[in-house]
């Protein structure tokens, strides 16, 4: 059974559109993230949820809005589509360990947006 | 700030040859340190984390507290070694426990 998963894996859609990625884990984690990959392969972490509640958001344009309805899923949700939003999206999970501390991360296969 | 730097954007070398990932962090506390791996086509899957002190397919690394590096090693690279490697240190930040990720070593392992 898939740890995370991401639907869907490829996206193409034009510029000024809304869409939105899923993803789910079923380790039970209580941590979720939202990564962004782009062309040169640098990963930068955009959201991050502990139980539903946002602990972790860096410096993204508010047409990004998460969503987390239970503590297995946490969406993406983005608003008028720019081209620069062309790159791989990840999705990953961790156990919060003793004081707080998270673990390893475990990665969703990615979704390709592609803004034309 | 906290940092983290792999120097390589890509390395090379040929397949049986040594080869060595480097990573600096510049990191308040004491960091947990891991090493993330992504082949082709895949997805980031962790390759080892220092508190285990293991090898996993040939790979270890060592945290040198002196000289704030965590560089990944392996004696006898392989073709199928060619892929991404991220060193990414988890440390306490604002706002709770983050990874932050290095941009990235492209190792390609010749034949």
């Amino acid at each position: 059974d898939t740890a995370v998963s991401q639907t869907p894996k490829y996206l193409v859609t034009q510029m000024g559109n809304d869409k939105s990625i899923k993803c789910e884990q079923n380790l039970g984690h209580d941590t979720m993230y939202w990564y962004k990959q782009d062309s040169k392969k640098f990963l930068k972490i955009m959201f991050s949820y502990n139980n539903k509640e946002l602990i972790i958001n860096e410096t993204v344009p508010n047409r990004f809005s998460p969503k987390s309805p239970d503590k297995a899923h946490l969406n993406l949700h983005i608003n008028s589509l720019e081209l620069g939003d062309s790159a791989v999206y990840f999705c990953a999970s961790s156990q919060e360990g003793p004081r707080g501390r998270t673990d390893t991360q475990y990665f969703g296969p990615g979704t390709r947006l592609t803004v034309l | 700030a906290q940092r983290v730097t792999q120097p390589e954007k890509l390395l090379s070398v040929f397949k049986g040859a040594p080869v060595e990932l480097k990573c600096n962090y510049s990191y308040s506390g004491s960091p947990e340190l891991f090493w993330y791996v992504q082949y082709s086509r895949q997805r980031l899957q962790l390759l080892l984390r220092h508190i285990s002190r293991e090898s996993i397919k040939g790979f270890t690394a060592d945290l040198n507290k002196g000289e704030t590096s965590f560089h990944l090693k392996k004696p006898f690279a392989q073709e199928e070694d060619s892929a991404m490697y991220y060193c990414a240190p988890l440390g306490r930040n604002t706002g709770g426990f983050k990874t932050i990720f290095g941009a990235g070593t492209r190792l390609f392992v010749k034949a």
